[in-house]
């Protein structure tokens, strides 16, 4: 079965500084991947996925992720968080693009100024 | 472009009464939606997969006769909760399945059973 961890719950960097957010997958097969950002009470956008191809993806706001089969993880990055980076961030995996996607418990970026 | 949306945003029903979230991709046509149930502070659960023009597929758990589920057409599926109880109460998301083989997300819709 495919399963997702997100090892960090909360995370709080400041203001400028670098970010990494780490996603582990489970999965038998080549996982469809993707990270979601949440804002409080709203939905989720996608920042970003990957299907196949080039391990590292660039999505929008900046985000990139890097895909490394031989981990099993999928880790979110930015080079300089902005304050409108704070919200909640989801790692998600499906076995077919798009379908069935089981989400990581989720971690809360605060940003410090 | 690929903007979903729910409706309505909140909604605040009494004990026993039965409460309709509709979901729209406003921009593309999605065959297949999905709908998932959030509680405060935990990830989202897939509850049940909608198709156009056909049943639904529910997760194992989740009561179809509670939670049904229409999708009569390329733009639209609705969620009713039936006999709502306060256990009920949470934060309902939708998703379409749209370009690139991608689910895009509804803004949700916050359920309070008194």
């Amino acid at each position: 079965a495919q399963s997702v961890t997100q090892p960090d719950i909360h995370i709080t960097v400041s203001e400028g500084a670098s970010l990494e957010l780490r996603c582990n997958y489970s999965y038998g097969a080549t996982p469809y991947l993707f990270w979601y950002v949440q804002s409080p009470g709203q939905g989720l956008q996608l920042l970003l996925k990957y299907f196949s191809g080039d391990t590292l993806v660039q999505g929008i706001k900046g985000f990139e992720a890097e895909f490394k089969r031989s981990q099993s993880s999928f880790n979110l990055r930015k080079p300089s968080v902005h304050w409108s980076d704070a919200a909640e961030y989801f790692c998600a995996v499906g076995a077919v693009s798009g379908n069935k996607l089981v989400f990581g418990a989720g971690t809360i970026l605060r940003v410090k100024s | 472009g690929a903007v979903v949306s729910q409706h309505p945003s909140r909604v605040i029903c009494k004990s026993g009464t039965s409460v309709k979230i509709e979901c729209r991709s406003l921009d593309f046509q999605a065959t297949t939606m999905f709908w998932y149930r959030q509680f405060p502070k935990q990830s989202l659960m897939l509850m049940a997969t909608s198709n156009e023009g056909s049943k639904a597929t529910y997760e194992q758990g989740v009561e179809k006769d509670k939670f049904l589920i229409n999708h009569a057409s390329l733009t639209l599926s609705t969620l009713t909760v039936t006999s709502a109880h306060p256990e009920d109460s949470s934060f309902y998301i939708c998703s379409a399945l749209g370009p690139g083989e991608t689910q895009y997300f509804g803004p949700g819709t916050r359920l309070l059973v008194l």
